[in-house]
């Protein structure tokens, strides 16, 4: 599958505990942002990374939430100490040039976070 | 602060007719635009897009108009199929900027 890739599908967190969201981008795609989904609302950014470098993190709350791209291996979206209000829909994309090059995002499937 | 709105959150079309789907916008910085439809449980999947330095974009049975002086765009599906039935998201992007915006979608179902 040369799609974007992520992991896992659905996620269940009890309040407190740590959630890791994984996103392989497309092959040969080395910009990927990270976007929530609220219910009833539409896709928020939330941060954009290249290869080893977050480039803007303008969207993600300040506390708790961080996220990483390294030289080898998928992004990582990190949720320290969820809380009801995380739970969400959280979509990664990536693409082949930054957004100023006028080119689609490709999205992955998402992973769908449950806080109980 | 939602600089991209979609006003009207459902839709309903017969098949074989026209679906227009509306989006606006408030960023006159805004220069590519995109479609995006969603499926259940599925992550968008890109339709097509459009520059500010045109004002059609035809892809088969879409097209996207722009009118940058109303800061508004549209999507045309004719005719419609009941594939078509998704939500829909429009989205903008501006050069000097970082991300895409989205707005809150349109919910398309084409009746048979």
């Amino acid at each position: 599958n040369a799609g974007v890739m992520q992991n896992p599908r659905h996620l269940v967190r009890r309040r407190g505990q740590e959630a890791r969201l994984r996103c392989s981008p497309m092959k040969g795609h080395s910009h990927v942002y990270w976007y929530r989904q609220l219910p009833e609302e539409g896709l928020k950014f939330m941060v954009y990374l290249q290869k080893e470098n977050i480039i803007d993190e303008s969207g993600m709350p300040k506390e708790r939430f961080s996220a990483e791209f390294p030289k080898e291996g998928p992004s990582i979206l990190r949720i320290q100490q969820v809380v009801r209000g995380d739970s969400a829909a959280y979509f990664c994309a990536s693409s082949p040039v930054g957004v100023m090059s006028n080119q689609p995002q490709h999205f992955g499937d998402g992973t769908r976070l449950s806080i109980l | 602060d939602q600089q991209v709105k979609q006003n009207s959150p459902s839709l309903s079309v017969q098949e074989g007719r026209i679906s227009i789907l509306n989006c606006d916008y408030t960023n006159s910085m805004f220069d590519y635009f995109l479609w995006y439809k969603k499926y259940p449980a599925e992550g968008p999947t890109f339709l097509i897009s459009i520059s500010s330095i045109k004002d059609k974009n035809e892809d088969g049975r879409f097209t996207v108009f722009l009118n940058k002086s109303a800061k508004h765009l549209s999507l045309h599906i004719v005719p419609s199929q009941p594939g078509d039935s998704a939500v829909y998201f429009c989205a903008a992007s501006a050069r000097t900027g970082n991300q895409f915006y989205f707005g809150t979608g349109t919910s398309l179902t084409v009746i048979p």
